[in-house]
């Protein structure tokens, strides 16, 4: 079966201190794992993927299949990077079915 | 190109009813997909659709049915409406069927069932 986990809800930060919002995976093929982003009244949309291995407003995941990780980095934190983060996990080559993380919310206070 | 549209934005239904719910993709994409969110969870998958035939369907009852239109727009319906069925509808669409091609998401539609 497949699983995300996110484990924290809500991860508050200063502005320009670095962030990490964490992500582990549960799936026995070979994963393809994404970052979601909601902006305050806005809709869902993709923030990177790790198959494109680019950065994204300063934000970069390595997938990690050791520790079925895909944790989302960025070295300094920006007002504008307040919203909900969801990490999701599709499976190769079949539909194109996501599971999704519960989220976490990203609160970066000056 | 408005991206996706979902209608309508908001509905109230009470528990037994049936109810439907629109989308149109993106122009020239041909996969649809629709999940619900439930307050305080990530959405979760219920079908998707590409050139009108089902091409994945997730863990939900039969009460929930869809299904693609020749124009590549699609319904979701849900019979026998539960408490439990209040949440935010998403629909997205791809150009492709995997999921290597990027899913647009539209605005949603909230349901509660009264």
């Amino acid at each position: 079966a497949q699983r995300v986990t996110q484990p924290e809800k809500l991860l508050s930060v200063f502005k320009g201190a670095p962030v990490e919002l964490k992500c582990n995976y549960s799936y026995s093929g070979s994963p393809e794992l994404f970052w979601y982003v909601q902006y305050s009244r806005q809709r869902l949309q993709l923030l990177l993927r790790h198959i494109s291995r680019e950065s994204i407003k300063g934000f970069t995941a390595d997938l990690n299949k050791g520790e079925t990780s895909f944790h989302l980095k960025k070295p300094f934190a920006q007002e504008e990077d307040s919203a909900m983060y969801y990490c999701a996990l599709g499976a190769t080559g079949t539909a194109s079915k996501l599971t999704f993380g519960t989220g976490t919310r990203l609160q970066v206070t000056l | 190109d408005a991206g996706v549209t979902q209608s309508p934005t908001h509905l109230i239904k009470t528990r037994g009813q049936h109810v439907t719910l629109r989308c149109s993709p993106i122009s020239g994409h041909k996969s649809v997909s629709w999940y619900q969110q439930v307050l305080g969870q990530g959405p979760q998958f219920i079908f998707q659709y590409y050139e009108k035939e089902e091409r994945g369907r997730g863990n939900f009852p039969d009460r929930f049915s869809a299904r693609q239109f020749p124009n590549y727009s699609s319904e979701l319906n849900v019979n026998a409406l539960l408490l439990g069925d209040s949440a935010l509808y998403l629909c997205a669409s791809s150009s492709g069927p995997s999921s290597y091609n990027e899913q647009f998401f539209g605005p949603g539609t909230r349901l509660t069932v009264l």
